[in-house]
């Protein structure tokens, strides 16, 4: 298995909602990240786990939590965005941390 | 922090034609890469080339990190080459390793 999956594809939220997007992969990468792009730019880091453990956090607001249950999965808890934050959002392992990896589908996230 | 440049920004190619996209970035770095993002959003790995030169098919890319550039090569363009590349770019920064990814090219194949 070489791919990294996210779910849900798509996803449409209010401003008032909790939802939350999902990462997993099984390649025994040991290194996770949350990336977050913008229609026309590159994609800028978010969130970098290592060993299962928040190692890099690119000064993203409180409204975005991640958590990283095991080694093979990892998800981003999303409350009280704006409308700004509508892009797509794409999830990456690697085998240590720092190789840009393999990047999932992406989940993206329009805010209403 | 790194600048990490992509030229042209837009390219338009005749199926069958050849290209050469430029990556610049402003410091050393330890490693960098290449990717293919189709229309979809999917992100494809194309090649990790910290220096020298790689091929796959009818794709190339040369790294020269003494000069800091890097160059992808593709021939014989198909009409699902089209999409935006991205280089990326690793180096230490605050004592973790931090990718920074290019502007991009837009590169659209007309059959």
């Amino acid at each position: 298995d070489t791919e990294v999956t996210q779910t849900p594809k798509h996803l449409v939220m209010g401003m008032t909602n909790k939802k939350s997007l999902k990462c997993e992969q099984h390649m025994g990468h040991r290194a996770m990240y949350w990336y977050k792009q913008k229609a026309k730019k590159p994609p800028e880091l978010m969130f970098v786990y290592s060993y299962e453990k928040l190692s890099i956090n690119e000064s993203v607001p409180s409204r975005f939590s991640p958590e990283c249950p095991n080694s093979s999965l990892l998800n981003l808890h999303l409350h009280a965005l704006q409308p700004e934050d509508s892009a797509l959002y794409l999830c990456a392992s690697s085998q240590e941390m720092g190789a840009g990896g393999f990047f999932g589908p992406g989940t993206r996230l329009t805010v209403l | 922090g790194i600048q990490v440049e992509q030229s042209p920004p837009d390219l338009i190619l005749q199926e069958g034609a050849n290209s050469t996209l430029r990556c610049n970035f402003s410091d050393s770095v330890n490693n960098l890469q290449w990717f293919h993002q189709n229309p979809w959003g999917q992100l494809i790995n194309l090649f990790y080339i910290p220096s020298g030169t790689k091929q796959n098919g009818r794709l190339s890319a040369t790294t020269v990190a003494t000069e800091r550039y890097s160059l992808l090569y593709i021939s014989s363009s198909q009409t699902t080459d089209s999409g935006v590349y991205f280089c990326a770019v690793e180096r230490n920064s605050g004592g973790y390793q931090k990718v920074t990814f290019g502007t991009g090219t837009k590169l659209q194949v007309i059959p």
